[in-house]
């Protein structure tokens, strides 16, 4: 049982326009969301989060966004760059279990 | 400032053999993870720290052993490797609560054959 999804392998964009990534979840125990971006050859490394609590967050290009009735959350990047070409991997974390669980991930390619 | 250091980068072993995988952290973190990687699947929890002398496991613990004796250090041993082991092997660090995410190596590249 996968709790955290994201459907979507892959993803291309053009430079300057918007890319959303999306990400599903089943259980309503985790209590942050965050989102990891990570390049070839090179660990995971962390971008942006959002607490359960709140339904957006924004940090420059980068915004989150939270839906909890639809257990569904959103990265929407603005306006995309090239050097945003990654793969970005959704995770969940349960404070409770003191862990946390990734999607599979979605790899963003931005052509210029 | 190295943050966190696995050693190896690259390994190739042959099935039946043993070895340690090994990563420290110089972040003062209490929480330590081991995740593996393999192609076209996310990061799937093998084993994981919240302190010195406390392990538990995650959802892919078969095969492998921990041990935490410093808050430094988290080694990952494999006991007798298979080729279902070949993956990507990345250690993770993490300080407070979930909304700082965690830190991770830059990955051990493991082939069993």
């Amino acid at each position: 049982d996968q709790q955290v999804k994201q459907n979507s392998p892959s993803l291309s964009v053009q430079e300057g326009r918007i890319s959303i990534l999306n990400c599903d979840y089943t259980n309503s125990m985790f209590d942050y969301f965050l989102w990891y971006k990570k390049y070839p050859a090179e660990g995971p490394t962390f971008l942006i989060s959002i607490s359960s609590i709140k339904d957006k967050n924004e940090d420059g290009r980068f915004t989150v966004f939270l839906n909890k009735s639809a257990k569904h959350l959103s990265l929407h990047i603005v306006p995309s760059q090239p050097g945003d070409s990654a793969v970005y991997f959704c995770a969940a974390y349960n404070t409770n279990a003191g862990k946390s669980t990734f999607g599979d991930g979605t790899t963003l390619t931005v052509k210029p | 400032n190295a943050g966190v250091t696995q050693t190896p980068k690259f390994q190739v072993l042959k099935t039946g053999q043993s070895m340690t995988l090994q990563c420290a952290q110089d972040m003062n973190h209490e929480y330590m993870s081991w995740y593996r990687q393999d192609p076209g699947m996310g990061l799937r929890l093998i084993h994981y720290s919240v302190g010195a002398g406390i392990t538990d496991q995650g959802e892919v613990p078969n095969g492998y052993n921990v041990s935490r004796s410093t808050t430094e250090d988290f080694p990952l041993r494999l006991l007798s490797a298979a080729p279902s082991q070949t993956s990507v092997y990345f250690c993770a660090t993490g300080g407070g609560t979930g909304l700082y995410g965690y830190t991770f190596g830059s990955g051990t590249r493991l082939t069993v054959v």
